[in-house]
């Protein structure tokens, strides 16, 4: 079974920092691309950013490039989302997705299990 | 990195047809076969229900359905349900990102 357990949310000062990570089993870890995908409270979806199977390729939305890191440890099962700068729009539930395909690369929007989400708050 | 366009609400009563569209431009949805749709109940996580366009992972219902003309994707559902009542999401990858639709609130009556 599929199980995908977020972690690493809390309270944070704008202009603070974060490192989210995902905890991943039941599959072969390194043959899938993964994502952070978040939600704002009341609001919809937004993709953050993407990881292919090997860590070589990387896609951060606009929003967040520059401020934002994803890296994953292949060894460890474990997916990372280091966040600085956080600002009050990044506000939201954050969570982890596995890529449905198995070639690790990072292709079409196929998003076939979705972790239960961490909320990370960012007011002063 | 614009969001794609959903309508807000679409209801319709049990038994019925419903459909969802998805507008985007000819970089996301007009380019690539890549587009999902996923179904989101109150304060759940997100559940896959269509992926490239037409395709239905193993468990979700025939009564869910796909498909695409030009820049605007749609979901189909037919013999809606109670169990249908839910937020919908369209998806679209993009070549070096992704992006979601604003959601459509689908209401059974």
């Amino acid at each position: 079974e599929v199980q995908l357990v977020e972690s690493g949310g809390t309270l944070v000062q704008p202009g603070g920092s974060l490192r989210l990570s995902c905890s991943a089993s039941g599959f072969t870890f390194r043959s899938h691309a993964m994502h952070w995908v978040r939600q704002a409270p009341g609001k919809g979806l937004q993709f953050v950013s993407a990881i292919s199977g090997n860590g070589g390729t990387t896609f951060y939305a606009d929003s967040v490039k520059g401020r934002f890191t994803i890296s994953r440890d292949n060894s460890k099962n474990t997916l990372y989302l280091q966040m600085s700068s956080l600002r009050a729009e990044d506000t939201a539930v954050y969570y982890c997705v596995k890529d449905g395909y198995d070639s690790g690369n990072i292709r079409g929007c196929y998003f076939d299990y979705w972790g239960q989400g961490t909320l990370v708050t960012v007011s002063s | 990195q614009s969001a794609l366009t959903q309508p807000a609400s679409v209801s319709g009563s049990p038994g019925q047809s419903i459909a969802i569209s998805c507008t985007g431009t000819s970089s996301d949805v007009g380019s690539y076969n890549l587009v999902s749709w996923y179904q989101q109940h109150p304060g759940k996580a997100p559940k896959l229900m269509i992926y490239e366009v037409t395709k239905r992972p193993s468990g979700v219902p025939d009564r869910f359905s796909g498909s695409k003309s030009g820049n605007t994707a749609s979901l189909t559902i037919s013999g809606l349900q109670a169990e249908d009542e839910a937020d919908y999401y369209c998806c679209s990858y993009a070549g070096t990102y992704y992006v979601f639709g604003t959601g459509t609130k689908v209401t059974v009556l």
